[in-house]
């Protein structure tokens, strides 16, 4: 089993659509979820942070974490065409030292 | 300010060659990492130094090897490169190896021909 799955998508979403990302995690002692946004050709830039269970937002987007299902999406709201990147979700256990990442979902935000 | 920066973002060069990718950070951040991403976009951590200690030693060829001279530098030399080794190599840095996130270099992207 995989430490972090995510879909690879591509997923694809209408502009101003909310786009709904997914991620499970395998070890169940870990304490710290990050999502980060790749665009083609650049780096892992961090978007949100989570490390309660239930939601947190920021701005248009929003993290939510269920511990006891092992799980971890990112919502964003009002989609636009610049959302259009691959989103990596991170984990760190807390034995670890680093973070763990999914293989990512591409994600497409048509005009 | 680029917080994290890795040098040189480009690097082709043969089979047998040996190389460095420099990385250095300005956010004060104790701990590094050098992370592989292969050509499926998979994000794999590599290495990690904590205030110039190696920490974590993934399943990494001994090929590869890194030096932290100090906490704010963490560079990755790579003996006998082979054609697999082709890739992008992100640093990154955090505060510490607590539960906080991880900054990310703008990549080195080698080829091996």
């Amino acid at each position: 089993q995989k430490e972090v799955e995510q879909n690879s998508g591509p997923l694809s979403v209408p502009e101003g659509a909310i786009a709904s990302l997914n991620c499970t995690y395998s070890d169940r002692g870990s304490q710290s979820f990050f999502w980060y946004r790749q665009y083609s050709g650049k780096s892992p830039e961090l978007i949100m942070s989570i490390y309660s269970n239930g939601d947190k937002e920021d701005g248009r987007f929003t993290a939510q974490l269920n511990k006891a299902s092992q799980y971890v999406s990112l919502l964003i709201r009002d989609s636009q065409p610049s959302d259009s990147a691959t989103y990596l979700c991170a984990v760190k256990k807390n034995s670890g030292y680093a973070l763990n990442f999914g293989k990512g979902t591409s994600l497409l935000v048509t005009p | 300010d680029t917080a994290v920066s890795q040098t040189p973002k480009y690097l082709v060069t043969q089979m047998g060659n040996d190389k460095s990718i420099k990385c250095e950070q300005n956010l004060g951040h104790d701990t590094m990492y050098w992370y592989k991403q292969d050509s499926k976009k998979f994000l794999k951590i590599m290495f990690s130094y904590n205030n110039k200690e190696l920490i974590i030693n993934e399943t990494v060829p001994n090929r590869f090897s890194p030096k932290s001279p100090d906490k704010a530098h963490l560079n990755l030399h790579i003996n006998s490169l082979e054609l697999g080794d082709s890739a992008v190599y992100f640093c990154a840095s955090s505060l510490g190896t607590g539960n906080t996130e991880a900054f990310f270099g703008q990549g080195t992207r080698l080829t091996v021909v």
